[in-house]
């Protein structure tokens, strides 16, 4: 079974600081893997998506690795700003039998401070 | 803007009652899914559903049950709500077909569930 975590359980930083999210899973058959944002009490909306042949996608500030042999995925953030603040997922979309299913870590909680 | 929605968006109701969450999307999107989100477990899938035909249990379908009406449409049903049935629930939608970033997942607004 999947097993997805992400350290640090929650951040807070000060506004222009540079930043690393971690995400690490059990198994390394994946399909693809995906950062999303919550705000509260809101829906997820997604950031980057990596294919499992891909090793990073960038998407403006943000910027994420995948390394499938280690099961570890990065999520970094440059320059970040209080509107960064959120709570981040990392997802992990299965492969083979159980294609397209993903499962979620637990988030991680980033506060950024002006 | 092509998007998913979700309804109701709060909903309280008493142990034992019958409730439908629905799920529209525009995207045109041939795969659905049902999640709910709990403190400390993180999003966890009920069901999904990879064409109308097509329906197939999630991690934590006991107490649920869905019906795909139509490509646009998922409802998720609890057919006698009890309390730990509590939580936000989110539909989604992918799309295999969409070049670059394939089968990306989009969520909806998402419902909140209070079984008293």
């Amino acid at each position: 079974k999947q097993e997805v975590t992400q350290i640090p359980a929650a951040l807070s930083v000060p506004e222009g600081e540079n930043l690393v999210l971690n995400c690490s899973f059990t198994d390394s058959a994946i399909y693809n893997l995906q950062w999303f944002r919550q705000d509260p009490g809101k829906g997820l909306t997604s950031l980057l998506l990596i294919q499992s042949s891909q090793r990073e996608q960038t998407s403006g500030r943000l910027n994420a690795s995948l390394d499938k042999s280690s099961g570890r995925s990065t999520l970094y953030i440059a320059a970040s700003q209080p509107g960064d603040s959120a709570t981040y997922l990392c997802a992990v979309a299965a492969g083979g039998t159980s294609y397209g299913k993903l499962t979620f870590g637990q988030g991680t909680i980033l506060t950024v401070h002006p | 803007d092509a998007d998913v929605t979700q309804t109701p968006r709060n909903r309280i109701t008493k142990t034992g009652k019958r409730i439908m969450l629905e799920c529209s999307q525009t995207k045109g999107h041939d795969r659905m899914y049902w999640y709910r989100q709990d403190p400390g477990l993180g999003l966890r899938l009920i069901y999904y559903s990879f064409d109308v035909k097509d329906i197939n249990k999630g991690e934590i379908s006991d107490g649920y049950s869905v019906s795909r009406q139509a490509q646009a449409k998922f409802s998720l049903s609890l057919e006698s709500a009890i309390p730990n049935q509590t939580a936000l629930y989110f539909c989604a939608t992918s799309d295999l077909r969409a070049s670059g970033r394939i089968d990306e997942q989009f969520f909806g607004p998402g419902t909140r569930l209070t079984v008293l």
